[in-house]
């Protein structure tokens, strides 16, 4: 079985401070993990994702992610927070066979950033 | 290169009406995913294609849910007799297959509102 828990509901940072979103996944298989950002009124965009290679993943806008098997988890960081970052996370898990059926989303984590 | 299309972007519709939705996938693209997305809430799977395979409808919610597609190309998500339930952003999404590390391109969405 498999399942996705992203911690926050909610984060709120000042701008040019560090972002933090946490996820915390469980997977039958060797999982692939994926962080997809939801802009307003926007369609949901590939951040990052990790397919079983480096454990630190490096995205798109200066995000990165480290795949923590220990841990179970794959939580999203940012050094430095720009009012353009604002917005809705989701962390994704998937399966170790073709099954779309096995795609996981979380239920989000909406980022604001405060001036 | 195109990504992938949605039609309507939004629609309005009356308790207990059909409606059709439209999704145009990314050219090559032999997967092809619904996913409904109800109001601060994650995304729900609904059903995917896989090129001439049979459909994976694990995740339509009712008998009034159906989608088809024709090839690998055009898809349409018919839902019957509208509830006010089913008001939500339905979501479509590609990729080129259905690998469980592929990444999937996700289109803008269509808002359906059941009054």
């Amino acid at each position: 079985a498999q399942s996705v828990t992203q911690l926050d509901s909610h984060v709120s940072v000042s701008e040019g401070t560090p972002v933090l979103l946490r996820c915390n996944y469980s997977s039958s298989y060797s999982p692939s993990l994926f962080w997809y950002v939801q802009h307003p009124n926007k369609g949901l965009q590939l951040l990052l994702k990790y397919t079983s290679a480096a454990t630190l993943v490096k995205g798109i806008n200066g995000f990165e992610a480290e795949f923590k098997k220990s841990e179970t988890s794959f939580h999203l960081t940012k050094p430095s927070a720009h009012m353009s970052d604002a917005a809705e996370y989701f962390c994704v898990v998937s399966g170790g066979y073709s099954s779309a059926s096995k795609i996981i989303f979380g239920s989000g984590t909406r980022l604001s950033i405060r001036p | 290169g195109a990504g992938v299309s949605q039609s309507p972007s939004n629609k309005v519709t009356e308790k207990g009406k059909d409606v059709e939705l439209r999704c145009d996938p990314i050219s090559g693209h032999t997967a092809l995913y619904w996913y409904r997305q109800r109001l601060g809430q994650g995304l729900e799977f609904l059903i995917y294609f896989q090129g001439n395979s049979a459909p994976d409808k694990s995740g339509l919610p009712s008998d009034r849910f159906s989608a088809e597609r024709t090839g690998e190309s055009v898809s349409t998500l018919t839902i019957q007799r509208t509830q006010q339930e089913d008001s939500a952003v339905y979501l479509c999404a590609s990729s080129f297959d259905t690998a469980a590390g592929e990444t999937q391109y996700f289109g803008p969405g269509t808002r359906l509102l059941v009054l």
